[in-house]
């Protein structure tokens, strides 16, 4: 099964501050990877697709790049609604992998 | 409006089984693969299962393959999992997931709100 390395595995931050984290494949996935949200006690929340395909409805402050192994979700200016924990999921190939995740704490 | 409604999750010893049930409403059921995604508590997210469009094409995770079963039943828009010889360590919140495919590896656009399986003696 393909590995998801996510870094860092949490960080603190203030409102309106830039944030990237980043997501590594232990195989090369093509563009085949997407970011999640998940607010406390919530289902998580679909914010990109395909590497950096905006899911109808994201705030465009979010945006994902990278190809083959190495990707990365920035955030530009953060918002309160933003402090949650971020997951990678590749859909490159079954069975899907998630990443262990990124928490974004208030600085 | 797109809807998932999972039921079923319950308090189950360790080598017992369940069916979990994910009702789908707001879209055309058989035209989308669904999956189960599973979170243990304070843990992270963990793919469990898929189905495609048909039902004609399941996958799971290494973890859970061969003690469960995915499956899909059209005609009641409703998608399924059995569990079966549980563990401790499959106690976890289970999401249902729509894939923005009809055979799925596209992501997952819409999530219920889960159902929680405990397993404990």
């Amino acid at each position: 099964a393909i590995q998801l390395t996510q870094s860092p595995s949490s960080l603190s931050a203030s409102v309106g501050d830039g944030v990237t984290i980043t997501c590594r494949a232990s195989q090369d996935i093509g563009n085949d990877l997407g970011w999640y949200q998940q607010r406390p006690g919530k289902a998580p929340k679909l914010l990109i697709y395909a590497t950096s395909s905006l899911q109808s409805g994201v705030p465009s402050r979010f945006s994902g790049s990278g190809s083959g192994t190495d990707f990365t979700l920035t955030i530009s200016g953060l918002q309160p609604e933003d402090f949650a924990t971020y997951y990678c999921l590749q859909d490159y190939n079954y069975p899907l992998t998630f990443g262990g995740g990124t928490k974004v704490e208030i600085k | 409006e797109v809807l998932l409604l999972e039921s079923g999750g319950d308090l189950v010893q360790p080598g017992g089984s369940l069916r979990l049930s994910c009702a789908a409403s707001g879209f055309t059921f058989n035209t989308y693969a669904m999956s189960w995604v599973r979170q243990a508590p304070g843990k992270g997210l963990e793919w469990v299962s898929g189905i495609s469009d048909s039902g004609g094409r399941t996958y799971y995770a290494d973890s859970v393959k061969g003690r469960f079963s995915i499956s899909r039943d059209s005609s009641k828009n409703t998608l399924y999992l059995q569990i079966n010889s549980l563990r401790a360590e499959d106690a976890a919140l289970y999401y249902c997931a729509r894939d923005r495919g009809n055979y799925g590896l596209a992501g997952f656009d819409y999530w219920g709100q889960g159902t929680l399986v405990t397993v404990s003696s």
